[in-house]
């Protein structure tokens, strides 16, 4: 079967930085994604990776490692606002995504 | 508008209700989506749309139907609500064209069947 892991819960303190990892095993592989969702709001887009190595936008940056079926997406300089739900996603060979159960971070002041 | 809207933003509802959940999008995307996402799970495809005129099932499709008449609207139909429907319903839609083809999602609605 297909399968996407991300650790349930993390917690991390402003100003810092976190990595939240994500494994996958799928039937295929066509990019992967990370989104970010605040309680009780949609998944907002925040990257996308197809081939390996390490994307870098802001504060955000993902990296990703095909032959370990693997990514982390890296938070620097860490805000309040960044407190929410980070939820990583492949896409299959059905170019279906396949989603893990996402990351809830807490921020700690 | 701009982007996508999801009408209506919750919903009770009994259990053997008709319902429709309503989608539309203003970007001329060509695909859309429905999923559910329910706590400690990702989120599950239900039906989807390649282009106007087509739909696919997804993971979950059963007692779910949806129909693609224009670009712009995507409806859900429950034709027959239970309590297992109990969920947030997103629909998203990507331009279709290759690429990341990333998807974007409109606010979501929150449904109760009792």
């Amino acid at each position: 079967g297909q399968n996407i892991d991300q650790p349930t819960e993390m917690t991390a303190t402003e100003g810092a930085i976190v990595q939240i990892n994500c494994t996958y095993q799928t039937s295929g592989f066509n990019g992967l994604f990370w989104y970010q969702q605040h309680a009780g709001e949609a998944p907002t887009f925040l990257s996308y990776n197809v081939l390996d190595g390490l994307e870098e936008k802001g504060r955000f940056s993902s990296f990703l490692s095909r032959s370990k079926g693997y990514s982390y997406l890296l938070l620097k300089e860490l805000q309040m606002k960044d407190s929410a739900s980070y939820l990583c996603a492949v896409r299959d060979s059905n170019y279906q995504l396949i989603w893990g159960a996402g990351t809830k971070l807490i921020i700690k002041p | 508008i701009a982007g996508i809207t999801q009408a209506p933003t919750s919903q009770i509802l009994a259990a053997g209700r008709r319902m429709t959940l309503r989608c539309t999008q203003d970007m001329r995307h060509n695909a859309m989506y429905w999923y559910r996402q329910d706590l400690g799970l990702g989120l599950r495809l239900i039906h989807y749309s390649n282009t106007a005129g087509t739909t696919g099932k997804g993971e979950v499709p059963d007692g779910y139907s949806v129909s693609r008449a224009n670009t712009d609207d995507f409806p859900l139909t429950l034709a027959s609500a239970v309590p297992s429907q109990t969920s947030v319903y997103f629909c998203a839609s990507s331009d279709g064209t290759g690429g990341p083809d990333t998807q974007y999602f409109g606010p979501g609605t929150r449904l109760t069947v009792l």
